[in-house]
């Protein structure tokens, strides 16, 4: 059974610092999705990885993905008050699909 | 831009109703998904198709079923709705794999 733990899963930060989010799975897969969800809405894809040593960035944040150590890391630089949001973490059951197992969150609070 | 549709967003039932949730979507994609959402949970996996009326169990299929008649159309059903459905249920569409779509979601009560 694939399992996939994010932490922390709460995580109060002040603006203009930096941190990361980690995000481990349990058996192999060389696929896995980064969401951002705002309160009361849908999931909106943020990034999606699909093999070892991929590296994306976007703005403030940089995702990556280590196959070998079932690790996926989510980097915010500098953060400002407008990245304050839920982050989860999705990694593809390689034999089915696309089918996605999801993390738990991070709830993010950005302070000023 | 790729639309995911769930006509109902919010809805009050009552214990032991029958419920149909529909997600339709607007790009032709073949795999479609039903996920629940809880606090600390995070998502899970109720039900999948990879085609019309195909269908396969998630993680926590019990108590649902779906049904797909049409490729753009993908219904979750609660035949006899109890407290513990109380959720957001959200539907997703892809075709590829590469990106996965996710609809506005659908608040479910049931009291």
């Amino acid at each position: 059974e694939l399992k996939v733990e994010q932490n922390p899963l709460f995580l109060s930060m002040q603006e203009g610092k930096n941190y990361t989010i980690y995000c481990n799975y349990s058996t192999t897969s060389d696929r896995l999705y980064w969401y951002r969800q705002d309160p009361g809405k849908s999931l909106e894809s943020l990034f999606v990885l699909l093999s070892n040593g991929a590296v994306k960035q976007e703005g403030r944040l940089m995702a990556s993905l280590d196959t070998k150590a079932r690790l996926s890391t989510l980097h915010i630089t500098a953060a400002v008050h407008d990245l304050s949001a839920t982050y989860f973490c999705a990694v593809d059951h390689k034999t089915s699909g696309s089918r996605l197992t999801f993390g738990e969150g991070t709830q993010l609070t950005v302070n000023p | 831009d790729v639309k995911v549709t769930q006509s109902s967003r919010y809805l009050v039932k009552r214990t032991g109703e029958k419920v149909f949730l529909e997600c339709v979507q607007d790009m032709d994609h073949e795999n479609m998904f039903w996920y629940r959402q809880d606090p600390g949970l995070g998502l899970r996996l109720i039900y999948f198709s990879y085609d019309v009326k195909m269908k396969e169990k998630g993680d926590i299929p019990e108590g649902y079923s779906v049904s797909r008649e049409k490729k753009e159309r993908f219904s979750l059903i609660l035949e006899s709705a109890s407290t513990n459905q109380t959720s957001m249920y959200l539907c997703a569409t892809d075709s590829s794999g590469n990106t996965i779509y996710f609809g506005e979601g659908s608040w479910l009560t049931v009291v």
